[in-house]
């Protein structure tokens, strides 16, 4: 069975930090992986998607890096702030099963 | 921008009651899927479909059905409500495999 894990499950920094979230899956043959970020009580808001052929992605402070061959991924935080306060998921998409597999998600905390 | 629209944020229904969850997405999307998601087992996969009139179960697909009559259109069916039912459901949509997937903003249904 596929699995999916993020680690930490819950982080909790000081505003202004730049911080690095987790992600790892079992098998490397994926067709992508999607990072989501989720308000409490919402829906799950699109942050990033990589293909399998890609390295990383970009957008504003955030960037996702991508490494099949370990079976990682990271979601990098820069300059952190209050309202990045979320659970932030991880998705990965792999070949032989046509569904997505989710991560636990990790509870991020930005204090002002 | 994407649209995943789910036709209620919170239900609350009656055991033995039929539900009928909607969801309606406005980018001709071919991939539609729904979701429940609890605190320590995250994000399952209920039933997904492909194509109009199409279907294929999840991973926990007993005591639910659905319907896509049109392809905008996915709806989710409690065919008779119980209370172990009571959780957060999450509609998504994508325009195909290995696209970057859109969700809605999530029903909360509480079943007494």
């Amino acid at each position: 069975k596929q699995e999916v894990t993020q680690i930490p499950a819950a982080l909790s920094v000081p505003e202004g930090e730049n911080l690095v979230l987790n992600c790892s899956f079992t098998d490397s043959a994926i067709y992508n992986l999607q990072w989501f970020r989720q308000d409490p009580g919402k829906g799950l808001t699109s942050l990033l998607l990589i293909q399998s052929s890609q390295r990383e992605q970009t957008s504003g402070r955030l960037n996702a890096s991508l490494d099949k061959s370990s079976g990682r991924s990271t979601l990098y935080i820069a300059a952190s702030q209050p309202g990045d306060s979320a659970t932030y998921l991880c998705a990965v998409l792999f070949v032989d099963f046509n569904k997505f597999y989710f991560g636990s998600g990790t509870k991020l905390n930005v204090k002002p | 921008d994407v649209k995943v629209t789910q036709s209620s944020r919170y239900l609350v229904k009656r055991t033995g009651e039929k539900v009928f969850l909607e969801c309606v997405q406005d980018m001709d999307h071919e991939n539609m899927f729904w979701y429940r998601q609890d605190p320590g087992l995250g994000l399952r996969l209920i039933y997904f479909s492909y194509d109009v009139k199409m279907k294929e179960k999840g991973d926990i697909p007993e005591g639910y059905s659905v319907s896509r009559e049109k392809k905008e259109r996915f709806s989710l069916i409690l065919e008779s409500a119980s209370t172990n039912q009571t959780s957060m459901y999450l509609c998504a949509s994508s325009l195909d495999r290995g696209i970057e997937a859109f969700f809605g903003q999530g029903t909360r249904l509480t079943v007494v």
